[in-house]
């Protein structure tokens, strides 16, 4: 029962191109949503989030934006850099549940 | 601040051992999670920690499957006896709260389980 999906398990981008990536989800109950970024051996860390009353949140090159009727999320990176090549996870969280729902992840690879 | 540590990072044992993962969570966070990240796809929760008490175990497979969390601070996380299919990361996180509102989990770098 996979309730949060990226269809993209990998993406290549130049550097200083914009990276985008994509996650749907399925149960509308769902109330914040957040990105992860992990590197290879070490735990995912917190990218950037956004609550289901808004629908864009913007911290310097990241963006996420939030279409509920869509059930659907993206992240934009602006301009991509090498070092933010990883893999990226979204991941949604809803009260009824007290549970994260993670995605299966996007390898992003950025090239110089 | 100190991060989420776990060991050993890598484990490898033969099916039907049993093996034992600890995590200790950031001072002071109250509630602690274990995931399993099979290769290829996102962390699933197996079990979550508000202090010592579980608040989540729902996708624990307890025929194999224990954890525990003495005194609302270390946790292990043990399988007994192991399959193939639990070749896996194991991830600890913490986070100050947890509850009905969303608290920031930070993860631990996570222990690679191959079981052979």
């Amino acid at each position: 029962d996979q309730q949060v999906k990226q269809n993209s398990p990998s993406l290549s981008v130049q550097e200083g191109r914009i990276s985008i990536l994509n996650c749907d989800y399925t149960n509308s109950m769902f109330d914040y949503f957040l990105w992860y970024k992990k590197y290879p051996a070490e735990g995912p860390t917190f990218l950037i989030s956004i609550s289901s009353i808004k629908d864009k949140n913007e911290d310097g090159r990241f963006t996420v934006f939030l279409n509920k009727s869509a059930k659907h999320l993206s992240l934009h990176i602006v301009p991509s850099q090498p070092g933010d090549s990883a893999v990226y996870f979204c991941a949604a969280f809803g009260n009824t549940g007290n549970q994260f729902y993670f995605g299966t992840g996007t390898s992003l690879t950025v090239i110089p | 601040e100190a991060g989420v540590a776990q060991s050993p990072r890598y484990k490898i044992i033969e099916k039907r051992q049993s093996v034992a993962f600890w995590c200790n969570p950031i001072s002071g966070h109250a509630t602690l999670y274990w995931y399993q990240q099979i290769l290829g796809q996102g962390p699933k929760l197996l079990i979550q920690f508000q202090n010592n008490g579980v608040v989540d175990d729902s996708q624990l497979p307890k025929d194999r499957f224990s954890a525990e969390r003495l005194k609302g601070v270390d946790s292990t996380l043990k399988i007994q006896p192991a399959k193939l299919e639990d070749s896996a990361v194991y991830l600890c996180a913490s986070s100050f709260a947890s509850g009905t509102t969303y608290n920031e989990q930070f993860f631990g770098p996570g222990t690679r389980l191959t079981v052979l």
